[in-house]
């Protein structure tokens, strides 16, 4: 079964500056999405950004960024130029590419902005 | 609609009552799901729809729990004779299909049982 683990339960970062969440995950399948979600207090949960297991490319979403390793199943966010509003939990998941649609989540990373 | 929707966005009930949450998914997404989010835990499956139908019950915690989906739309997430233990916040979310795309979610409905 696939498991994904999120290392860090709080990280905090100084405004404007970059901060980078771990996300490594297990599966024996070649083929399979990843995304990062954001938890502000509004509970919704909001997609951040999103990668698919075949392409090589790192994803990015202006300040947002991955650094994809698919061999060491690594999948970490990183946040340039931090902004206030990027406070929230975020968590990391993981999704087979076929009919299975259940989305896999860690247990989330509490970011704090120090302003 | 724009977004998903859920209603009522915050609902305390006693111990024993019956609650009704209601969603209602981006208009012409066919997948609909349903997650629980306990304080300070990740997201636990519950059900999920394609079109009216249910394949996937089986993250449904007791026979209290049930949901429903007419006309490939609205859903209702009904919990019988609530118990404490049943408080968390039920989120939401749809999807265009069931394989391989975005999911996205609605602000969820906060439950917390006296």
């Amino acid at each position: 079964a696939q498991t994904v683990t999120q290392s860090q339960p709080e990280m905090s970062v100084q405004e404007a500056e970059t901060v980078t969440l771990s996300c490594t995950y297990d599966t024996s399948e070649s083929d399979y999405y990843l995304f990062w979600y954001k938890q502000p207090p509004s509970r919704q949960m909001i997609l951040v950004i999103r990668q698919e297991a075949y392409k090589q490319q790192n994803a990015t979403e202006n300040r947002f960024s991955v650094n994809f390793q698919k061999a060491a199943k690594s999948f970490s966010l990183k946040i340039s130029d931090s902004q206030l509003g990027d406070a929230a939990m975020y968590f990391c998941a993981y999704r087979s590419s076929d009919s299975n649609y259940q989305l896999i989540w860690g247990a989330g990373t509490k970011l704090i902005i120090k302003p | 609609g724009a977004g998903v929707s859920q209603s009522p966005s915050n609902k305390v009930t006693e111990k024993g009552k019956d609650v009704e949450l209601r969603c209602d998914p981006i208009s012409g997404h066919t997948a609909l799901y349903w997650y629980r989010q306990s304080l300070g835990q990740g997201l636990e499956f519950l059900i999920y729809f394609q079109g009216n139908s249910a394949p996937d019950k089986s993250g449904l915690p007791s026979d209290r729990f049930s949901a429903e989906r007419t006309g490939g739309s609205v859903s209702t997430l009904t919990i019988q004779r609530t118990q404490q233990e049943d408080s968390a916040v039920y989120l939401c979310a749809s999807s265009r299909t069931y394989s391989g795309n975005t999911i996205y979610f609605g602000e969820g409905s906060w439950l917390t049982v006296v």
